[in-house]
């Protein structure tokens, strides 16, 4: 069974602190892992990907990545009442995009 | 630049009636696809098009065709609808279709069945 779990939240955090989500998946041979941002009522957009164990920063976002411990993480830094989203963590299973698994998403509020 | 265009955007059935849900993209994508989101279950891909002439299941196809119509059409039929199928349906594509693409989401059509 291929699994992509999230904690549903809702996970609230003052404006300006660090927003931490997290990820874990079942299959130890998945190697693309994405996060989506939705807003209330709209369709979700990319805001990270990342292949490889480690860190990858993008402005105040950072995805980190454990392939021994099967999980997928996303910080938000400096976080604003913008960033009030549910955000999805995506895993590929095997070679293609079909096999695509999306979480059920975490719910974020930032309080100004 | 559209990008990906979703019709309708809201439907309301009664049960045993069909309907087609329509996608395009001007984005010269080569794959698409067909998401349903329902709440606490996620988005969860119906069917896909790697590429034009060729359709797949993905997790959930019961119920549902498809038609991969030209390089810019991938549609959506319901041919007879069930509560079941109350959901947010959700058009994407991606330029190749490899497992490291952005998908670009379509609008969505919130569909209710009665």
């Amino acid at each position: 069974q291929k699994e992509v779990e999230q904690n549903s939240g809702p996970l609230s955090v003052p404006e300006g602190a660090i927003a931490s989500l997290n990820c874990t998946y079942s299959d130890r041979g998945s190697q693309s892992f994405f996060w989506y941002r939705q807003y209330s009522g709209k369709s979700p957009e990319l805001i990270m990907f990342i292949y490889s164990n480690g860190d990858k920063e993008d402005g105040r976002f950072t995805a980190q990545l454990n392939k021994a411990s099967q999980y997928v993480s996303l910080l938000i830094r400096d976080s604003q009442p913008s960033d009030s989203a549910t955000y999805l963590c995506a895993v590929v299973y095997g070679g293609s995009q079909g096999n695509l698994i999306f979480g059920k998403g975490t719910k974020l509020s930032v309080k100004p | 630049n559209a990008g990906v265009t979703q019709t309708p955007k809201f439907q309301v059935l009664k049960t045993g009636q069909s309907m087609t849900l329509q996608c395009a993209q001007d984005m010269n994508h080569n794959s698409m696809y067909w998401y349903r989101q329902d709440p606490g279950m996620g988005l969860r891909l119906i069917y896909y098009s790697a590429s034009e002439g060729t359709t797949d299941k993905g997790e959930v196809p019961n119920g549902y065709n498809v038609s991969r119509l030209n390089k810019r059409e991938f549609s959506l039929r319901l041919e007879s609808a069930a509560p079941s199928q109350t959901s947010v349906y959700f058009c994407a594509s991606s330029e190749e279709g490899r497992p490291n693409e952005k998908l670009f989401f379509g609008s969505g059509t919130q569909l209710s069945v009665l």
